[in-house]
This record gives structure tokens, C-alpha cells and sequence, in this order.
């Protein structure tokens, strides 16, 4: 069964810190790793990453794969009050692209 | 606006009704999704479909029922079978192939059983 962990489930922090969100994952027939941002209700779209090292950034967000230990992390330099948000981690694996197995999903509160 | 709509954004039922959740999609995507979303268990995935008239059970399938007439639509049924329904239910769709990687989400129904 594919599984996706992620840590902390919860964080607080005060606008300016820098955080680093971790996702582990046991999948059979890795495709991708995805990122996403939920504010309220609908998830929105951060990053998909496929190939191990190569960091994908938007912004004061970036994101990394290690294939070999099975892991993402996700940053967050200098941080805001509007980055807080629940920030969910997914594996899509085998044939079927949409497919995904998401982790728990990591509480971002973020103080002024 | 391209975009998923889902309806109603809140709904309530009493134990051993049957509720069907209505997700409606205009971005031409052939592959569509329903998860369910608990406190602290991320998302589930309950079924999904990538063609018109053809859909395969997710992981947690059980008490839930599914159609895909049009492509634009993909209607989710809360049977009276399924044990815990009270949850917050996400809609989402993508291009069969997902190259970007982009699930597109709905705003969700949450449904309480009372």
C-alpha cells in the first residue's frame, strides 16, 4: 500500500522565519511528487517534482526531491501572515496520472 | 471562468438517506476525481474516472457510488452503506496525461450526518 508521511503536522512561526516542511513516501512505481497550498477549501497547485536534486522555485518557496532516501522538503523563506495554510504532499504512482496518495498535510500558522 | 463547481458547499442529512453531490467541470479535462478529506488524514481517494462512462474505485470506495455521463460531470453518491459520512468531500480534475502534475480542485461540499 502507498503511503505518504508528512512533519510537522502542525508548525508556528512569526512572519520573517524561514521553515522547511518534510514528506516521506513508500510507493511502488514512483511517477511524480506534488505540493500543494489549501487556505480554505480548494488545494491549489505549488509544484511537481520528478528528477531527484533538481530544485523547483516560485517565489520565497522552493522545493526538492531525494529519490534515493524517499523524501521532499519544501521551504518557505521570510514568511508571511497569507502563507499560512495547510500545505499537503502527493505521490502519484503506476499508470493512472491522477492518481495520487496525499499525506496528512502540515498546519502553517504564521504570526504577524 | 474555467473552473469545477461543486454543489451544495453544505449539506445535511439524517442516517440511512442517500445524498448525491454534484461536481461540474468546464476545462475540457478528461480525467476527473472525488476525495474525501478528514481531520488530520489528508485526502482519500474514493473514485475516478478518465473517460466518459468509465470510472475504478479508489481506496476507500466502499459506500459510495459514482456515474460519468458527460464529460463535464461527475456526480458523487453518499449511500447509506457508507458507516461515516461526515466529511468535507473534494472534486478535482485533470488532462488525462497530467503533464503539469495539476490536480484542479472544487471548493468542496461538506456534509454533515445528524
Amino acid at each position: 500500500e502507498d503511503k505518504v508521511v508528512q512533519s510537522p503536522l502542525s508548525l508556528v512561526v512569526h512572519e520573517g522565519d524561514t521553515v522547511t516542511l518534510n514528506c516521506s513516501y513508500e510507493v511502488t512505481n514512483f511517477r511524480s511528487l506534488l505540493w500543494y497550498k489549501q487556505e480554505k477549501k480548494a488545494p491549489t497547485f505549488l509544484f511537481m517534482l520528478t528528477s531527484s536534486g533538481i530544485e523547483k522555485k516560485s517565489g520565497r518557496l522552493s522545493s526538492i526531491l531525494d529519490k534515493k532516501e524517499l523524501f521532499s522538503i519544501l521551504n518557505i523563506t521570510a514568511t508571511q501572515t497569507g502563507d499560512s495554510a495547510v500545505y499537503l504532499c502527493a505521490v502519484g504512482s503506476g499508470t493512472s496520472y491522477g492518481k495520487l496518495t496525499f499525506g496528512q498535510g502540515t498546519i502553517l500558522t504564521v504570526h504577524p | 471562468d474555467g473552473g469545477i463547481t461543486q454543489s451544495p458547499k453544505y449539506l445535511f442529512r439524517k442516517e440511512g438517506q442517500n445524498v448525491t453531490l454534484s461536481c461540474e467541470q468546464n476545462l475540457n479535462h478528461d480525467a476527473m476525481y472525488w476525495y474525501r478529506q478528514d481531520p488530520g488524514q489528508g485526502l482519500r481517494l474514493i473514485y475516478y474516472s478518465q473517460i466518459v462512462n468509465d470510472f475504478q474505485k479508489g481506496d476507500i470506495a466502499e459506500g459510495y457510488s459514482v456515474s460519468r455521463e458527460k464529460k463535464e460531470s461527475f456526480p458523487l453518491t453518499v449511500t447509506s452503506a457508507q458507516k461515516n459520512p461526515t466529511a468535507f468531500y473534494l472534486c478535482a480534475s485533470s488532462t488525462r496525461q497530467m503533464n503539469t502534475g495539476e490536480l484542479f480542485f472544487g471548493e468542496g461540499s461538506r456534509l454533515t450526518v445528524l
